[in-house]
């Protein structure tokens, strides 16, 4: 089954205690990306890849770290994580980049930083 | 970066009803993407649109791609209480993605 899988799923931790998101798509898909949804913003864009070793920020990289050492893995990385952190995270994957490339959500990750 | 406004923010319906919402942008997209959110779940999408002008149909639902290509509509027809959820707008823009604020529908049985 074609996927896009997150883990954990729902993670409470405190400030400044460095932690990993893994994603990880089962599709070959070149493009990878990482949102944050908070309310009455939408799905605000973290970090994407293009392919293996290509990283680029997204509207709010502060705070955040990617790395794309595999094709289908895109671990998003908080070194010293804030409150302002807590959101709901998705992983995303599509084909290539650009126009008309339907993109694939994993499950979301809950994170709440106290 | 580009800012996808939704609106309405939020819709209470009854079973039957139809609905519309839009999204506007500040500038031109190439590409419009309506996504369905529903609870605990990733976004999924619904319809993609390629050409201004464009109408697309997928069951119930239609969407259109605005002349300006700084527009877009979704219209559900005879809604049902599993279209409940966070309705999305959407766009590519260079390599990157853009969303919108998104609109919540609850449909009342």
């Amino acid at each position: 089954e074609a996927q896009v899988t997150q883990n954990p799923r729902y993670l409470i931790t405190v400030t400044g205690k460095k932690l990993t998101v893994t994603c990880s798509q089962n599709m070959n898909h070149e493009y990878m990306s990482w949102y944050r949804q908070d309310p009455g913003l939408g799905l605000r864009q973290i970090y994407y890849s293009m392919n293996v070793e290509v990283t680029d920020k997204g509207d709010v990289p502060e705070g955040y770290k990617v790395s794309r050492k595999e094709k289908r893995n895109f671990p998003l990385i908080l070194e010293s994580p804030s409150p302002n952190q807590t959101s709901l995270y998705f992983c995303a994957s599509s084909l290539s980049t650009g126009e008309g490339k339907t993109q694939y959500f994993g499950p979301g990750t809950r994170l709440l930083v106290l | 970066g580009q800012q996808l406004n939704q609106s309405p923010q939020s819709m209470f319906i009854q079973e039957g009803e139809d609905v519309s919402m839009n999204c506007t942008s500040s500038s031109i997209f190439n590409t419009w993407l309506w996504y369905k959110q529903e609870p605990g779940e990733g976004p999924v999408l619904l319809i993609a649109l390629y050409k201004a002008g464009e109408l697309t149909s997928n069951g119930r639902l239609t969407a259109q791609f605005g002349i300006t290509r700084k527009d877009s509509f979704l219209n559900i027809s005879a809604s049902i209480p599993s279209d409940v959820g966070i309705y999305f707008c959407a766009g590519p823009a260079g390599n990157q993605f853009y969303f919108g604020t998104g609109t919540s529908l609850t449909v009342i049985p």
